[in-house]
């Protein structure tokens, strides 16, 4: 059983640039949870795909977009990046009928200079 | 709107002395709660969760947490710390439903002496 994996692990990127970070699910799971941590604080909800589809979504704005594929893997975009953006980016797998089952991938690293 | 509270930033506890790790919680209907841990540069690894039951809850690595209604509180506890437990815990609430999605609180740094 796979878990899920997140690349790139880091990335640094210049104000105004966009950038997009990958997620592939645990094996099974067909829920995809986006969060964002900044430094000194704990995750915050931005938004949750399920059948390719947008379920849920954080106060965060529409820079912050995303995308799930058939395989459950997902993307996340943000756009006209902030130097607030910088944080580790976390990706959650679930399956939504089943109960509880979060998996988290180790993150990743964006730095917006 | 649901919320959490872990009202220390950092703890430090000498190697093997007892660790509680406080967290209050907001939430308007039956909270679901977990403690996770994460190791820097890491992904956060659950360490136990509550949905019902016995409001005593047994986790991995030694770890234990008590559910109190009345106290809206569900607090971490190790009887014995070790080194490796340095890391940073977060408290979270959401619900126990492949859809659901966790509020986490602002997180505690643990630090262990020897």
């Amino acid at each position: 059983e796979t878990g899920v994996t997140q690349s790139p692990t880091h990335l640094i990127k210049t104000r105004g640039q966009q950038v997009t970070l990958r997620c592939s699910s645990q094996s099974g799971h067909n829920t995809v949870s986006w969060y964002q941590q900044a430094l000194g604080q704990g995750p915050q909800f931005i938004f949750q795909y399920y059948r390719e589809e947008e379920n849920g979504r954080g106060n965060f704005p529409p820079r912050f977009s995303g995308l799930q594929f058939p395989n459950y893997s997902s993307e996340l975009n943000v756009n006209a990046l902030e130097l607030d953006d910088s944080a580790l980016y976390l990706c959650a797998s679930s399956f939504a009928q089943g109960g509880y089952g979060y998996t988290f991938g180790s993150g990743t690293r964006l730095t917006v200079v | 709107a649901q919320s959490v509270t872990q009202p220390d930033i950092h703890i430090t506890v000498s190697e093997g002395a007892s660790l509680e790790l406080r967290c209050n919680y907001s939430y308007g209907a039956t909270p679901y709660l977990f403690w996770y841990v994460q190791s820097p540069g890491q992904g956060l690894q659950l360490l136990l969760k509550y949905f019902s039951g016995d409001t005593l809850v047994q986790g991995i690595k030694g770890f234990e947490a008590e559910f109190k209604r009345s106290q809206s509180s569900f607090n971490l506890r190790k009887p014995s710390v070790h080194w490796s437990d340095a890391a940073e815990y977060f408290c979270a609430v959401g619900g126990n439903s492949g859809y659901s999605t966790l509020t986490f609180g602002k997180g505690t740094m643990l630090l262990v002496s020897p």
